[in-house]
């Protein structure tokens, strides 16, 4: 599985974009990009996965430039409820490939 | 569906007891994964059932740790004897196999304490 960083933590204030960014370097050509959010008491959950270029739903937005080797998944309009933490994962996305391996993930705190 | 249903949501112990935590996986999904989660280590895979076979215990942390999945509707981890150094938020989690990365469903998991 390929290694991501991301930063420890994030603060923001009620109302304005997050921007979270994962560098993933070593990502291999068949790999995709999965980010999981984790609310406090609860066990993570997925919000976004994509390949290249850009990936939005209900929830976050992703953004891939062309080289893969970096990710950034985007919070329009935070809430205070969206403090959580957050995993960026890299690994393909076939059956195969059981594991998920979360790092320390990003957390991000909402302020109002 | 009612997603991962784990059970107790919070258990304390004296060191020394047998601890069992329970996980019922979402109907229809094939694999299940115990996870532990601490400040210290975060979340750690501690083993993988396939179609309620284990396929990979390489995370469970030594031998007082045992799991089982009798069916594909029911799995525990038992601890025994605990010690205090196994406190932590034990999560289960399952998933489809063709779902990859995206299809991991978790569990509210439980909330272990051995004193």
């Amino acid at each position: 599985l390929a290694k991501t960083t991301q930063p420890i933590s994030m603060d923001s204030y009620e109302g304005q974009e997050v921007n979270i960014t994962c560098s993933h370097n070593n990502i291999a050509t068949n790999d995709y990009i999965t980010w999981y959010q984790q609310f406090p008491s609860q066990g993570p959950r997925f919000i976004i996965q994509g390949y290249k270029t850009k990936v939005t739903n209900e929830v976050a937005s992703l953004f891939i430039p062309a080289d893969r080797k970096s990710s950034t998944l985007s919070l329009p309009r935070v809430s205070l409820s969206d403090t959580a933490v957050y995993y960026c994962l890299v690994g393909p996305a076939n059956s195969n490939d059981y594991k998920l391996s979360f790092g320390a993930g990003t957390t991000v705190t909402v302020r109002a | 569906d009612a997603g991962v249903i784990q059970s107790p949501r919070h258990e304390v112990t004296e060191m020394g007891q047998e601890v069992t935590l329970r996980c019922k996986p979402i109907s229809g999904h094939n694999s299940l994964f115990w996870y532990r989660q601490t400040m210290m280590r975060g979340l750690e895979l501690l083993i993988y059932f396939n179609n309620n076979v284990p396929i990979d215990d390489s995370g469970m942390p030594e031998d007082r740790f045992s799991a089982k999945m009798p069916n594909a509707s029911f799995s525990t981890l038992k601890i025994q004897p605990s010690e205090p150094r196994d406190s932590a938020v034990y999560f289960c989690a399952s998933s489809e196999a063709t779902q990859g990365h995206r299809g991991y469903t978790f569990g509210s998991g439980t909330r272990l304490t051995v004193v």
